[in-house]
């Protein structure tokens, strides 16, 4: 079965343009996250969606992040005003549900680069 | 701050078990373990996890040992292919956000 699709796969952009990122998680999964990872680092959360629930934004690092999931599917990260410190791999995941017994599946990631 | 320690690296034959070991001294009870590798260029990708007793399937093996204060993950016959960094993480019921530490960068030579 297909996994979770992300793209692009890659982009560059230069430094104040805003980019759009995109998820397509597993089918039948509810549960929906966005990571980043910066060059040799770990993953930092960024946000989570559960169903119709609100999501956790909160590890969003500024204002110019936002992100939506429609018809609880395809999700969107946008980045206004692109700053050189947020080029870094966007990784999406899912899950059929948000229990700890439920294991994320990641995409390949979004590598952005910002010049 | 992860929850877990692992070596930063090893080593392994083609062909010879792996066996990578992972400390998580602090773990609660309720908290499963869980493993992902990540291959240059990729996300992560989920191998197993467990809450108590040894699982096993079709990409490896884990053991936790009786105290839950340590897991080994077991590749079998490592291949060429195998060549990642290893990812122990601890997962609280009700927390989905994986904290990932640095992990084991295994090497398997030929």
């Amino acid at each position: 079965g297909a996994g979770v699709s992300q793209s692009p796969s890659n982009k560059v952009t230069e430094k104040g343009k805003d980019v759009e990122l995109r998820c397509d998680p597993i089918s039948g999964h509810t549960a929906l996250y966005w990571y980043r990872q910066s060059l040799g680092q770990g993953l930092e959360f960024l946000i989570y969606f559960q169903g119709n629930s609100a999501p956790d934004k909160s590890g969003l690092p500024s204002d110019r992040f936002s992100a939506e999931r429609t018809g609880g599917s395809v999700s969107t990260l946008t980045i206004q005003r692109t700053q050189q410190e947020d080029s870094a791999v966007y990784l999406c995941a899912s899950s059929l549900g948000r229990g700890s017994n439920q294991p994320q599946h990641f995409g390949d990631g979004t590598r952005l680069s910002i010049l | 701050d992860a929850k877990t320690t692992q070596p930063p690296s090893m080593d392994c034959a083609e062909g010879r078990a792996a066996n990578l070991p992972c400390n998580h001294s602090t773990i609660s009870g309720n908290e499963y373990v869980y493993w992902y590798r990540q291959i240059h260029s990729q996300g992560p990708q989920y191998i197993i996890h467990g809450l108590k007793n040894n699982e096993t399937n079709e990409m490896a093996s884990l053991i936790i040992t009786e105290d839950r204060k340590s897991s080994t993950l077991i590749l079998p016959h490592a291949t060429l292919r195998d060549t990642a960094v290893y990812y122990c993480i601890v997962a609280s019921p009700g927390t989905y956000k994986y904290i990932f530490g640095t992990g084991t960068r295994l090497k398997v030579l030929a």
